[in-house]
């Protein structure tokens, strides 16, 4: 079973606002993912990280920025929150392509994030 | 160009039934890797399964098989044995391996299970 972890679960936030979603894994996992989901629609990918010091732009383009500076640890800042930042965000993250199981990324319980 | 299609938005199935998600995908990388997560309520993302572009078997976990068909480029999920708590959406997802092994994803299938 997948140990990673996602906080704030909820939040509700207000235009302008500054934020960071926590997102940490307890696997030695090399590579981590940021998922934008609205609801009912497909995941896209915003941003991924292949290790520590390694942080590469997803599919969709955000205006949210992420750091890798712990393996474990790869959080998700936006510098001022709008209403179109409304959304699920989910972290995801997997081993080295090679290792046993290297190919599955595990996902966290998400983000909801509400800008007013 | 999509790459993952998933064409049943949504599906119905009766307790104890069988039931099979359609998934095609397009690729022209020789080498890839296909999955299936389920995506309950809550909103997190369950793995189920993943099949690779060379495994000469469809891949089984539980009563959750693949019906891989690679020349038709298709991965269907197949569900045995429907449960009630298999009402979620589920989402098919490929990775290619001769990109950054990125994960991308189809629009997804909402299974509701009836008793």
């Amino acid at each position: 079973e997948a140990d990673i972890y996602q906080t704030p679960r909820y939040l509700v936030i207000g235009t302008g606002k500054k934020i960071t979603l926590e997102c940490s894994q307890t696997m030695g996992h090399d590579k981590m993912y940021w998922y934008q989901q609205d609801p009912g629609m497909e995941l896209h990918l915003i941003h991924y990280s292949y290790g520590v010091n390694s942080t590469e732009k997803g599919d969709l383009s955000s205006e949210s920025t992420v750091s890798r500076i712990r393996t474990e640890h790869f959080p998700l800042t936006l510098e001022s929150a709008r209403p179109s930042h409304t959304s699920q965000y989910l972290c995801a993250s997997s081993a080295k392509y090679g290792t046993e199981g290297g190919d599955t990324q595990y996902f966290g319980p998400g983000t909801r994030l509400t800008v007013l | 160009a999509q790459k993952i299609t998933q064409t049943q938005p949504g599906m119905f199935v009766q307790e104890k039934e069988a039931v099979t998600l359609d998934c095609t995908y397009d690729t022209s990388d020789p080498s890839y890797g296909l999955f299936w997560y389920k995506q309950p309520s809550s909103g997190e993302m369950i793995f189920l399964i993943y099949q690779g572009s060379y495994d000469q078997q469809n891949a089984t976990e539980g009563r959750y098989s693949l019906n891989f068909q690679k020349a038709r480029k298709s991965a269907n999920l197949v569900i045995s044995a429907s449960q009630l708590g298999d009402s979620a959406m589920y989402f098919c997802a490929m990775r290619e391996q001769g990109g950054s092994e990125k994960l991308v994803f189809g629009k997804g299938t909402k299974l509701t299970v009836n008793p």
